[in-house]
């Protein structure tokens, strides 16, 4: 099973500031298969990255996704209001079982 | 517009047993691949299980945590696809999401609560 490590667990940003969210994988992913989903509560989570840097429909292009090896990285290049959620990773390579990291908040400071 | 719509949960006891419900509209269901997902009170997102699509063999895998215990089936005539959870344990509390997408979860239901308490 492929292990997802999130960091860091909670990211304390004022709005306009720049956030930067990581995911470790715990092995290479075939063809990047790895997404970023946004969740609010009360709400269903929101893909917004898939293919480690493609966004999704509607998602905005303050939103952007790269990765470096296993290295996997959510960057919001200036924080809305609407932006503070919690950011979850997940990679689906070729075989199940896919899985999720363990989250990281980002809250406003 | 893409709807899906979650039901069947409940309070039960652990081992016993649950059957949960999704019906989907909005979309060509018979081609879709189907997941649930749930999240325990206070914790993250995990997977549980999928079933491909007829055309694609219709096969399913599950995560390790639930897998003999939790079977995945759809009615492709009903736009439904369903849950079957055994030997429920306390750990299996959780909110349960369907959702679609060929790896990643594009749509989701807002899930229906399970509850394992004695």
């Amino acid at each position: 099973e492929i292990v997802l490590t999130q960091s860091p667990a909670t990211l304390s940003l004022s709005p306009g500031q720049r956030a930067t969210l990581s995911c470790r994988a715990s092995q290479s992913l075939t063809n990047n298969y790895l997404a970023w989903y946004q969740h609010k509560p009360g709400q269903t989570p929101r893909l917004l990255i898939y293919g480690a840097s493609t966004r999704a429909t509607g998602a905005p292009d303050r939103f952007s996704g790269s990765d470096s090896g296993t290295d996997f990285t959510l960057t919001i290049s200036r924080l809305e209001p609407e932006d503070f959620a919690v950011y979850y990773c997940q990679q689906y390579d070729t075989s199940p079982p896919w899985t999720f990291g363990q989250g990281t908040k980002v809250e406003i400071k | 517009e893409v709807q899906l719509v979650e039901s069947g949960g409940g309070l039960v006891k652990p081992g016993e047993s649950l059957r949960l419900s999704c019906v989907v509209s909005g979309f060509t269901f018979n081609e879709a691949w189907m997941s649930w997902v749930r999240q325990a009170p206070g914790k993250g997102l995990e997977w549980v299980g999928r079933i491909k699509s007829q055309s694609n063999g219709g096969t399913t895998e599950y995560a390790a945590p639930v897998k003999d215990r939790f079977t995945i089936s759809r009615d492709d005539s009903k736009n439904m696809f369903f849950l079957e959870m055994n030997s429920l344990k306390t750990e299996d509390t959780a909110l349960y999401h369907c959702a679609t997408g060929y790896g990643t979860f594009d749509f989701w239901g807002q899930g229906t609560l399970v509850t394992v308490s004695s």
